[in-house]
């Protein structure tokens, strides 16, 4: 059974970064692709990117200036950074399974991420 | 980016009738090389992640159950749910992965009426 759990700060300052990780449990890392999804207080869902165990990402053109994903094998681990955030950045932070085909069969809880001074 | 609007926005259903959304895709999700609609539905409770239903349009997920169907092709898309039980109030969304980047539509709340 595929689980994740996302984890990482709460609230982070404007301008900062947002970091945040997602453990896997129940599978290995390099079975997968790996997304991580968004979703603002009372609104939708945005994707934000994708990682796979070799290195290989692919970002949302919306946010790729400011993203950076990568995976720790020996973890059991992916990561999300994001770079020089705004409020419009406040949302609770999904990881999710993409089982290859780009959609999402298995989702962390979420975390919400507030920017905020 | 394709743009993927249900439709309708919110609907209350009774207890045992049938429910109806619709996805629309601003662009055809059929690729003809392999006949597939790269089309899911998912399902999100309050505090809850979303839940995959359904994916490549009509094929429900291991452990979704019989009442929930997905049919459509191209860029209309219909969710059923064919006799609508209380555990089933919640938002749903579509979402395509045909094209890069990968997008949902605004979602369709359900409820009892």
């Amino acid at each position: 059974q595929v689980q994740l759990q996302e984890s990482g700060p709460g609230l982070v300052k404007p301008s900062e970064t947002l970091s945040l990780t997602c453990t896997v449990s129940g599978v290995s890392v390099t079975s997968s692709y790996w997304s991580w999804i968004r979703q603002p207080p009372g609104k939708g869902l945005e994707w934000i990117g994708y990682v796979y165990y070799s290195g290989s990402t692919n970002y949302n053109p919306s946010l790729k200036s400011r993203v950076t994903m990568s995976v720790d094998t020996s973890k059991n681990q992916f990561f999300l950074n994001l770079r020089s955030v705004t409020a419009a950045d406040t949302a609770v932070y999904y990881c999710a399974r993409d089982p290859s085909f780009k959609y999402f069969d298995s989702w962390g809880q979420g975390t919400l991420v507030t920017v905020s001074s | 980016d394709i743009v993927m609007t249900q439709s309708p926005d919110s609907l209350a259903v009774s207890l045992g009738e049938r429910a109806t959304i619709n996805c629309k895709s601003s662009q055809s999700l059929l690729y003809s090389s392999n006949d597939k609609n790269y089309l899911a539905w998912y399902q999100q409770k309050p505090g809850q992640p979303p839940k995959l239903l359904i994916y490549w349009a009509s094929t429900r997920e291991s452990g979704v159950p019989e009442r929930f169907s997905g049919s459509g092709s191209g860029t209309d898309f219909t969710l059923t749910i064919s006799s609508l039980q209380a555990e089933d109030v919640a938002v749903y969304y579509c979402q395509q992965y045909y094209y890069d980047p990968y997008t949902f539509g605004q979602g369709s709340k359900l409820d009892i009426k």
